[in-house]
């Protein structure tokens, strides 16, 4: 079982929508980061958490540390949210999920 | 532009030879990562540097070195080269301390393809 475990692994939503990546992990952790990567391959930090919920304009990340579990949502998504969404964990270094792909079509 | 800088963006080498991939931390920033991104194994972490020593060390080959200099940029040494080893190398740096790796800015990459 791998220590990170993202899902969906692909999803395809229609712009405007509510979207939920899921992330859970197996280890203790003392931060939790979401990343997003774009087609072109660079790699942009979203959030970085340890507890409760952070917002970054339409973006919101959640952790659940007791349920080792933490979601990131988009609301009102745009196609140019598509990107692929990567859940890692800190320990005593970073652990990679697999990474959602994510398509927003018009 | 996250102000971490990596050379070369592309690098097209043969099985067998050396390479050295090199980043420029952001500056103020003492901590430098090292990840590969494959296809079949997604992204990895190789390696942590903290204001020139060697923190911590994740899946990286013996084949492979890296070292962070006075001036904090850090080079990722690659050598005696396999297919294998195509794919996107980040480096990434953070105002973290040691142990916590705290908010994380990455470069564009060095993609190498090994023939």
């Amino acid at each position: 079982k791998n220590e990170v475990e993202q899902s969906p692994q692909n999803l395809t939503a229609q712009e405007g929508e509510f979207i939920t990546i899921n992330c859970s992990y197996s280890v203790g952790i003392s931060a939790l980061h979401w990343l997003q990567q774009h087609p072109g391959g660079g790699i942009v930090s979203l959030f970085m958490l340890s507890s409760g919920k952070k917002k970054h304009g339409r973006l919101i990340a959640t952790i659940n540390i007791q349920e080792k579990h933490s979601s990131l949502h988009i609301t009102a998504s745009h196609p140019r949210d598509s990107a692929v969404y990567i859940c890692a964990v800190d320990g005593n270094k970073l652990v990679f999920g697999a990474g959602t792909i994510l398509r927003v079509k018009s | 532009d996250s102000g971490v800088t990596q050379t070369p963006k592309h690098l097209i080498t043969a099985t067998g030879q050396r390479v050295t991939l090199r980043c420029s931390p952001r500056s103020g920033d003492l901590s430098v990562y090292w990840y590969q991104q494959s296809l079949d194994q997604g992204l990895q972490f190789l390696i942590h540097y903290y204001n020139g020593e060697e923190r911590a060390k994740g899946n990286i080959l013996e084949r492979f070195s890296a070292q962070q200099f006075p001036d904090l940029h850090s080079e990722l040494n690659l050598s005696s080269l396999e297919l294998g080893d195509s794919a996107l190398y980040f480096c990434a740096s953070s105002r973290g301390t040691a142990g916590v790796t705290g908010e994380l800015f990455f470069g564009e990459g060095s993609r190498l393809t090994v023939l």
